[in-house]
C-alpha cells in the first residue's frame, strides 16, 4: 500500500521568498507522484507529475519538484512566491499496475504575505 | 479548455435521505473517479469506473454507495441513505486512460452536508 505525508499543514512566506512544500511518500513499488493545487472554490488542478522520465520535474506557474528515491521525497519548490500562489497544495502517489486510485496527503495551505 | 463540471455545488440533506451527485467528465475521457474529503482530513478515493463498470473501489464505498453513467455524458454518485459522517466535499475526476502516469482531471466538488 502507498501513503503520502505532507509536513506542515500551513506554510506562510513573504512575496518573493522561496516556497518549499514538503512531501514524503511510501510505496512498495516504483511510484508515480503528483502535485495538485486547489484555489478557493475550484477543483484540484495538476501542477506537475513524476513518471520516472526525469527526477527534476518542472510544472506550471514556475513550480518544480525533485524526486529523491533515497529520501522517499518529492518536495515542491518555487524560487519566488507570488500573491497568486496562495492556495492549498496536495501531494499524491499512485502505485501503478491495476491500482487506479490516487492516495493524497492532507494538504498544505500556502499563504503569501505582501 | 475542457473541464470536469459538478452539480450541485452545495447540497444539504436530512439523515436517511438519498442524494445524487452529478458530474460531467471531459468528453473524450474513458476513466471516471469519485473522491471525497471530510473537513480537515485527506482527500480519499472512493471508486473508479471504466467501460460501464466499477474497476476499483475503496473500503469506504459500501452498499450505500452506487455509481452510474446513465447517458453518454453524466457520471453520478448515489448515496442511498445518508449518514452524518457522509458530510464531505465530493470530487469527481476523469482521465483519458487508466495508466498510472495518466493525469486525473478534477471537478470543483460538491459540498454535501447531512443534518
Amino acid at each position: 500500500a502507498q501513503s503520502v505525508t505532507q509536513l506542515g499543514s500551513h506554510v506562510s512566506v513573504s512575496e518573493g521568498a522561496l516556497v518549499l512544500l514538503r512531501c514524503n511518500y511510501s510505496s512498495s513499488v516504483p511510484p508515480y507522484l503528483f502535485w495538485y493545487v486547489q484555489y478557493p472554490n475550484q477543483g484540484l488542478q495538476l501542477l506537475l507529475k513524476y513518471t520516472s522520465a526525469a527526477t527534476l520535474v518542472k510544472g506550471i506557474n514556475g513550480f518544480e519538484a525533485e524526486f529523491k528515491k533515497s529520501e522517499t521525497s518529492f518536495h515542491l519548490t518555487k524560487p519566488s512566491a507570488h500573491m497568486s500562489d496562495a492556495a492549498e497544495y496536495f501531494c499524491a502517489v499512485r502505485a501503478g499496475g491495476s491500482n487506479y486510485n490516487l492516495t493524497f496527503g492532507k494538504g498544505t495551505l500556502l499563504t503569501v504575505n505582501p | 479548455e475542457p473541464e470536469v463540471t459538478q452539480t450541485p455545488s452545495h447540497q444539504v440533506t436530512q439523515m436517511g435521505q438519498e442524494v445524487i451527485l452529478r458530474c460531467v467528465p471531459i468528453s473524450n475521457h474513458l476513466y471516471f473517479y469519485w473522491y471525497r474529503q471530510i473537513l480537515g482530513q485527506k482527500v480519499e478515493f472512493l471508486v473508479s469506473f471504466y467501460n460501464n463498470e466499477i474497476s476499483e473501489k475503496s473500503e469506504i464505498f459500501d452498499d450505500q454507495f452506487s455509481v452510474e453513467r446513465p447517458d453518454g455524458s453524466n457520471f453520478t454518485l448515489k448515496i442511498r441513505s445518508t449518514k452524518l459522517e457522509d458530510s464531505a466535499m465530493y470530487f469527481c475526476a476523469s482521465s483519458p486512460s487508466g495508466g498510472p502516469q495518466e493525469t486525473q482531471y478534477f471537478g470543483p466538488g460538491t459540498r454535501l452536508l447531512v443534518l
